[in-house]
């Protein structure tokens, strides 16, 4: 596609429920990053990859979120057993993994668990 | 902990006046980049600098990255109500890819 592509882009659960995040990257883009962004801001770094090997995932918050990308390409943030305080916009961002290139970032998809 | 601290959080000025936004850290990074962010939208990369002491200038705007590789600063010239937007400085690791961002500085230009 054009750009980078988030689904939902807006997602309302209920606690205790799993959700799952999906990432569409520009093709060719072999950086995939997730971030977690509160109103005002600047976006937390949770966990990025190359291709599909997941680099670092340092910035999960705890063992309840989890994120994949099998082939390569698209990416799911998963969040198991949600809780309010996992309300936040969530965005996505890809790039082509040189130095100093450009970081495109999706819409976010805005979570919030009641 | 933020990587990046930025500085200030919050800058009101008139339009017509100069301000400067600065992005410090201990680590050293690859390169570092400068994003602007509208309410609604994800952030726009407005400039790359890649070389220690490298100054770029995008017209009114002017980044310099420091010496060390560790800070950099954002200079306004002469601002005008189109440059409000929060603006965020983004380093990326010497070792790796891995893109870390700012808390951001919400910058408000008042006609």
């Amino acid at each position: 596609g054009a750009g980078v592509s988030q689904s939902p882009r807006y997602k309302v659960t209920k606690r205790g429920q799993d959700v799952a995040l999906r990432c569409d990257p520009i093709s060719g883009h072999v950086s995939l990053y997730w971030y977690r962004q509160a109103l005002g801001q600047g976006p937390e770094f949770l966990t990025y990859f190359n291709y599909e090997a997941q680099q670092d995932k340092s910035g999960l918050p705890n063992d309840r979120f989890s994120a994949e990308r099998p082939e390569g390409s698209i990416s799911t943030l998963t969040i198991q057993r949600t809780e309010q305080r996992d309300s936040a916009m969530y965005r996505c961002a890809s790039s082509l993994a040189l130095v100093g290139t450009e970081a495109f970032f999706g819409q976010g998809t805005r979570l919030t668990v009641v | 902990t933020q990587l990046l601290e930025q500085s200030p959080q919050f800058l009101s000025i008139q339009e017509g006046e100069n301000l400067t936004v600065y992005c410090n850290s201990s680590s050293v990074f690859s390169s570092l980049q400068w994003y602007r962010q509208e309410p609604g939208e994800g952030p726009v990369l407005l400039v790359t600098v890649v070389t220690g002491g490298e100054v770029k200038k995008l017209k009114r705007l002017t980044f310099q990255f420091g010496d060390a590789r560790k800070d950099s600063s954002l200079h306004i010239t002469a601002a005008q109500p189109g440059d409000t937007g929060l603006y965020l400085c983004a380093g990326e690791g010497s070792n790796d890819y891995k893109l870390s961002f700012g808390a951001g500085t919400t910058v408000t230009v008042r006609a």
